[in-house]
């Protein structure tokens, strides 16, 4: 499968744990974007690479929430001290020709 | 203010039944796409609508844009189970970094 992939499908952590999310996109897309989505809702935009750059970031990123995408291959999502609120559906996308092609998602329970 | 608005919400239906789903905004878009989510997994594009008045379609689908460029239609003939999912309406930056801005949603259950 040469789709989006992200890791961990399923996360639940308890509140105040840090908690890194994985995405690898499709080779050769060197535009990423992470979103959120909460339940029944659309996705909202979080953040924005161009190959290694971290171009755009989205004011519903706090200071707790850092990314990275180092090698401009693969992108980490990393929460802070996770909050009851930051339970929602992280997803990844890469771009080519214009779309977005959406990953899985992972699914952060906060307890 | 959401962007863009789509109604119903909710919507549970017989198999074979028709039904349209409606995407509204204030805002005049140069194109809007279509998404279907299911449980579980990313949102997939269906379409991209770009012109006033196009109406493109997919199957048992048609999307329709409307005269001003503000609104769009999903029309779905003879529902199946496999078409439940979460329909999303989304509108691309024409330029600056292209993020996709997706309206509120519509959650479509097809009932065998």
């Amino acid at each position: 499968d040469t789709g989006v992939s992200q890791d961990p499908r399923h996360k639940i952590t308890k509140r105040g744990q840090n908690v890194t999310f994985r995405c690898d996109p499709i080779s050769e897309h060197n535009r990423l974007y992470w979103y959120r989505q909460t339940l029944g809702q659309g996705p909202e935009f979080l953040t924005y690479f161009q190959n290694e750059a971290q171009l755009e970031k989205s004011r519903l990123l706090s200071d707790r929430f850092s990314a990275e995408r180092p090698k401009g291959s693969f992108s980490t999502l990393e929460i802070q001290r996770t909050e009851q609120g930051d339970s929602a559906m992280y997803l990844c996308a890469s771009v080519w020709g214009g779309t977005q092609y959406f990953g899985p998602g992972t699914r952060l329970t906060v307890l | 203010t959401q962007l863009l608005e789509q109604s119903p919400q909710f919507l549970s239906i017989q198999e074979g039944e028709n039904l349209t789903v409606y995407c509204n905004s204030s805002s005049v878009f140069s194109s809007l796409q279509w998404y279907r989510q299911e449980p579980g997994e990313g949102p997939v594009l269906l379409v991209t609508v770009v012109t006033g008045g196009e109406v493109k379609k997919l199957k048992r689908l048609t999307f329709q844009f409307g005269d001003a460029r503000k609104d769009s239609s999903l029309h779905i003939t003879a529902a199946q189970p496999g078409d439940t999912g979460l329909y999303l309406c989304a509108v691309r930056e024409s330029g600056g970094y292209q993020k996709v801005t997706f309206g509120t949603g519509t959650k479509l259950q097809v009932i065998p």
